[in-house]
């Protein structure tokens, strides 16, 4: 298994410009979400899934889109990029809750910068 | 009061001390609890859950004090390979699709 695997690693884009940023599993896990950190901050939540077809507003959605047409893929969308989107992006994806049991999975990160 | 919160460090301690990091929530009623490694430029990885009764992974130990909304990260005979930032992480609205509520990271140095 690949596990969670992001692309493109790094990107520049221009203010204004747009871009979607890739992320797939193999691990059939129902739970697909997108974090921004930045320096010395936490992880915020952007947007999240819960399964094909369903996805959510998390913490920090305004700027971006996300759609989810499979189980596999969950792509980010920024739409007219802004100085203040330049972060690095975590995707990551959890199993079907058990028990309070949902530890997630996180990819290798996107880092963006816009100028 | 954030909802997850942990002291940012830096913790600087010398090869084979033991270090001991908490992490405060601010719901009761929050479940689910875990300590992510994070290594420089690199993502999170799951370093251990934690559960009720508390939990050790070799020279790990991770304690959940529900009366004190706190977990704690024990770490014993530090390796210069533990440097690293700590997060805590928690689901502190059960049911909501298991998102999680990070901290935003302890930093640990360990020296020679």
């Amino acid at each position: 298994n690949a596990g969670v695997t992001q692309t493109p690693k790094f990107r520049i884009l221009k203010i204004g410009q747009s871009m979607t940023l890739q992320c797939t599993q193999d691990m059939n896990h129902n739970y697909m979400y997108w974090y921004r950190q930045d320096p010395g901050m936490g992880l915020k939540l952007i947007y999240y899934s819960v399964g094909a077809g369903i996805t959510d507003k998390g913490e920090v959605p305004n700027g971006y889109n996300v759609s989810r047409s499979t189980t596999e893929d969950f792509p980010l969308r920024l739409e007219l990029a802004a100085p203040s989107q330049t972060s690095v992006y975590f995707c990551a994806s959890s199993p079907p809750r058990r028990a309070g049991d949902n530890e997630q999975f996180f990819g290798p990160g996107t880092r963006l910068t816009v100028l | 009061r954030k909802e997850v919160e942990q002291d940012p460090g830096p913790f600087n301690v010398p090869e084979g001390a033991t270090v001991a990091f908490n992490c405060t929530y601010s719901n009761s009623a929050s479940q689910s609890f875990f300590w992510y490694r994070q290594d420089c430029r690199k993502e999170p990885k799951l370093l251990m859950s934690v559960y009720s009764s508390g939990n050790e992974d070799g020279r790990f130990t991770a304690q959940l004090n529900r009366a004190s909304q706190y977990i704690s990260l024990l770490i014993r005979d530090s390796k210069l390979s533990d440097s690293a930032t700590y997060l805590c992480a928690v689901n502190i609205r059960p049911g909501t699709a298991s998102k999680l509520t990070f901290g935003t990271g302890t930093r640990l140095q360990v020296t020679l």
